[in-house]
């Protein structure tokens, strides 16, 4: 069965840092979207990202924050700077065109120190 | 303000016992999907409702659309210790915007 990959599925990183979180949508999917959860919370929407551009972004998702499709197959977000506060789980999703059942990724669980 | 209120929040219930957790919204949604989160594991998609009053079945579980599409339910017959998990509904307001999640309800079942 088709699913959504993330790697890694942990990442320690010092504040401050850039990180890149790494997804592969389900590969006939053409709507992608990255969510995080914060331990304890709901999951909360950053962005989603259709025909190579975003389409849709939340207040979360401020000039820290960027996406990319370097390629047919990856779907990254970047984090620039890192703050303790993105410390969360960070969930790629991806979606058929006209329907909105988002099929969820395992997450990468991002600690920053 | 919650856009999806889902209650109860925590339930602890015997194995073999009925239940039904609700999600409520003062907004007209286009569809809505139900998933379970495993801790540490992302969310699992289990249905996705469209149709004002539509139910659907999967297997102990049925879940059902309210009328005006701002509200559902989930409803599980028997529940089994393979049921503990966090209950999420999640509501998609018009074609093309994201996915707004509820807080979630934690099922907790005893054996």
């Amino acid at each position: 069965e088709p699913e959504v990959t993330q790697t890694p599925s942990h990442q320690v990183t010092q504040m401050g840092q850039e990180v890149i979180l790494r997804c592969v949508p389900i590969s006939n999917h053409l709507y992608f979207y990255w969510y995080r959860q914060i331990l304890g919370q709901k999951v909360e929407f950053l962005v989603s990202f259709y025909n190579n551009e975003i389409s849709e972004k939340s207040e979360i998702f401020d000039d820290q924050f960027s996406v990319e499709r370097p390629d047919g197959s990856n779907f990254t977000l970047k984090i620039r700077s890192t703050k303790l506060e993105d410390s969360a789980m960070y969930f790629c999703a991806s979606s058929e065109r006209l329907r909105q059942e988002a099929f969820f990724g395992q997450g990468t669980r991002l600690t920053v120190v | 303000t919650q856009l999806l209120e889902q209650s109860p929040q925590f339930l602890s219930i015997q194995e073999g016992e009925n239940l039904t957790v609700y999600c409520n919204s003062s907004s007209v949604f286009s569809s809505l999907q139900w998933y379970r989160q495993e801790p540490g594991e992302g969310p699992v998609l289990l249905v996705t409702v469209v149709t004002g009053g539509e139910v659907k079945k999967l297997k102990r579980l049925t879940f059902q659309f309210g009328d005006a599409r701002k509200d559902s339910s989930l409803h599980i017959t028997a529940a089994q210790p393979g049921d503990t998990g966090l209950y999420l509904c999640a509501g998609a307001r018009s074609g093309n915007t994201p996915l707004v999640f509820g807080k979630g309800t934690r099922l907790s079942v005893i054996a």
